[in-house]
């Protein structure tokens, strides 16, 4: 079946400009994830649906950052003013479900590289 | 903040050879998960291992845990030129935010021909 999907594959902006990422997740998947990875470093959660909800968004760095999934299936990253330190990989995953008793197994899409010049 | 720390941070093998990468964390763990990464896209999911659980297998992969030392290995048996990518381990936090993977700087991993 089609995997996590995420569009566009590569993003070049200047310094200033909004931009949005958009994740499309494994159908069935209720949960949903965003991560950056920084050249050199693992990934970094940013935020975390369960359905149309952000259950947990402490990864954002800061309100330029937010991210909505408004019928609980494909998600967009929005980032405003963007600057230079926010070029990074985009990584969206999707899972079954998420909870205190659950072992999830996250799937990941290609990424999204974004460069802000 | 990164919670996994892989070890080494660079192997170079020969085909054939096996590979072992390590990996130590901090906090109390639901499970732990290891990824490859090609070219620094998509990560690839490999392998999850429960914290009730101590070995897991699956093909050439072997992963074990260790949760007293707070650390677990990645052994790649029969390498093969297609093996050289990025490998992170992952920890779901125990309690409510397993959900919420921590991953390590990564092991670069180059299996010659």
């Amino acid at each position: 079946g089609a995997g996590v999907s995420q569009t566009p594959s590569n993003k070049v902006t200047e310094k200033g400009k909004y931009v949005e990422l958009r994740c499309d997740p494994i159908s069935g998947h209720t949960a949903l994830y965003w991560y950056r990875q920084s050249l050199g470093q693992g990934p970094e959660f940013l935020i975390y649906f369960q359905g149309t909800g952000a259950a947990d968004d402490s990864g954002l760095p800061n309100d330029r950052f937010f991210a909505v999934r408004p019928e609980g299936s494909v998600s967009t990253l929005k980032i405003q003013r963007t600057e230079r330190g926010d070029s990074a990989v985009y990584l969206c995953a999707s899972s079954l479900g998420a909870g205190a008793y659950m072992y999830n197994e996250q799937f990941f899409g290609p990424g999204t590289r974004l460069t802000v010049l | 903040s990164q919670q996994g720390e892989e070890d080494p941070q660079a192997l170079s093998i020969q085909e054939g050879e096996n590979a072992t990468m390590n990996c130590s964390y901090k906090t109390s763990i639901n499970n732990l998960q290891w990824y490859r990464q090609n070219s620094g896209r998509g990560l690839v999911h490999l392998i999850l291992i429960r914290s009730n659980e101590r070995e897991k297998h699956s093909g050439r992969l072997r992963v074990t845990l260790d949760t007293s030392k707070k650390s677990s290995s990645l052994l790649i048996t029969a390498s093969r030129a297609a093996d050289t990518a990025s490998y992170f381990c992952a920890t779901g936090n125990s309690g409510g935010s397993n959900y919420k993977l921590t991953f390590g700087k990564g092991t670069l991993l180059t299996v010659n021909p």
